[in-house]
C-alpha cells in the first residue's frame, strides 16, 4: 500500500459546483496533513494545513478522519481558477522534518 | 524579498557529467529541501536541512549530494547524470516544520 494515495482524476465539474476529494494515508501515527495545490508546469503552493478539528479557509474546508486514515478537501462554488492538480502532504515517519507527497487529484472547472 | 530563487531554469546535461542546482532563500528560515518530480508522479524528497551545517537524506538521496553552509544556500549537486535523473528539482523553504515555499523549479534533461 501507497503511504499516500490520491485518485488522480480528472474530475470534471461546472463552475459553482461542489467538488470533494479525499486522501487515504498509511501510517495511522502520522502527525501533519496539508493540502498543496500545484498548476500545471509550476511549483505547489500551499493551500491549507489539516487540523484535527477540521479547518475552513473561504471556499475550501479541509477535514481530517484520523480512525479511517483519510483527509478531504471540499472546494464551494467552483471557479474557473481553481482549475489545477491538489496534493495532498503527511508527515512520515510521524514527528520527523521528512514529507510525503500523493500524486495529485486534478481538477477541471468548466465554464 | 524573492522567497526561493532556482538556478538554471532549465538544463540538458550529457550522461556521466557533472552539475550543480542552486537555491537560495532571502527569508533567514531553517528549514530547507530538495524535491524531484517527475512526469504524473509525486514530488519525492531528497534531501532535506533543518539548518546551517545539518543535512540529511530523504527518500531518494542516491546520485545527488548537498550541502549547506550559510542559512540562504542549499545546492544540490549531481556527480555522474544518468537518464534515471531526468526530472523537475524543486527547493523548498520554510521557517518551520509545518510550512514549506517551493521554488519555480529546474527542469533536468540527460541524454
Amino acid at each position: 500500500r501507497k503511504e499516500v494515495e490520491q485518485d488522480p482524476g480528472p474530475f470534471n465539474v461546472p463552475e459553482g459546483a461542489t467538488v470533494a476529494f479525499n486522501c487515504t494515508y498509511s501510517n495511522s501515527a502520522s502527525q501533519s496533513f496539508f493540502w498543496y495545490r500545484q498548476d500545471c508546469r509550476k511549483e505547489p503552493k500551499l493551500l491549507m494545513s489539516v487540523y484535527s478539528s477540521g479547518n475552513e479557509d473561504g471556499r475550501f474546508t479541509a477535514q481530517l478522519n484520523r480512525a479511517s486514515q483519510y483527509i478531504s478537501l471540499l472546494i464551494r462554488d467552483s471557479k474557473l481558477s481553481d482549475s489545477a492538480t491538489y496534493l495532498c502532504v503527511v508527515n512520515s515517519p510521524p514527528g520527523t522534518y521528512k514529507y510525503i507527497f500523493g500524486t495529485g487529484t486534478r481538477l477541471k472547472v468548466l465554464a | 524579498n524573492a522567497g526561493v530563487t532556482q538556478t538554471p531554469k532549465f538544463r540538458i546535461l550529457k550522461i556521466g557529467q557533472s552539475m550543480t542546482l542552486q537555491c537560495a532563500q532571502d527569508m533567514n528560515h531553517n528549514y530547507m529541501y530538495w524535491y524531484r518530480q517527475d512526469p504524473g508522479m509525486g514530488l519525492k524528497l531528497i534531501y532535506y536541512s533543518v539548518g546551517a551545517g545539518i543535512t540529511d537524506k530523504g527518500e531518494v538521496p542516491n546520485g545527488y549530494n548537498v550541502s549547506r553552509s550559510t542559512t540562504e544556500d542549499f545546492p544540490l549537486r549531481l556527480e555522474l547524470a544518468a537518464p534515471s535523473q531526468t526530472s523537475v528539482y524543486f527547493c523548498a523553504e520554510g521557517q518551520d516544520q509545518e510550512t514549506q515555499y517551493f521554488g519555480p523549479g529546474t527542469r533536468l534533461l540527460v541524454l
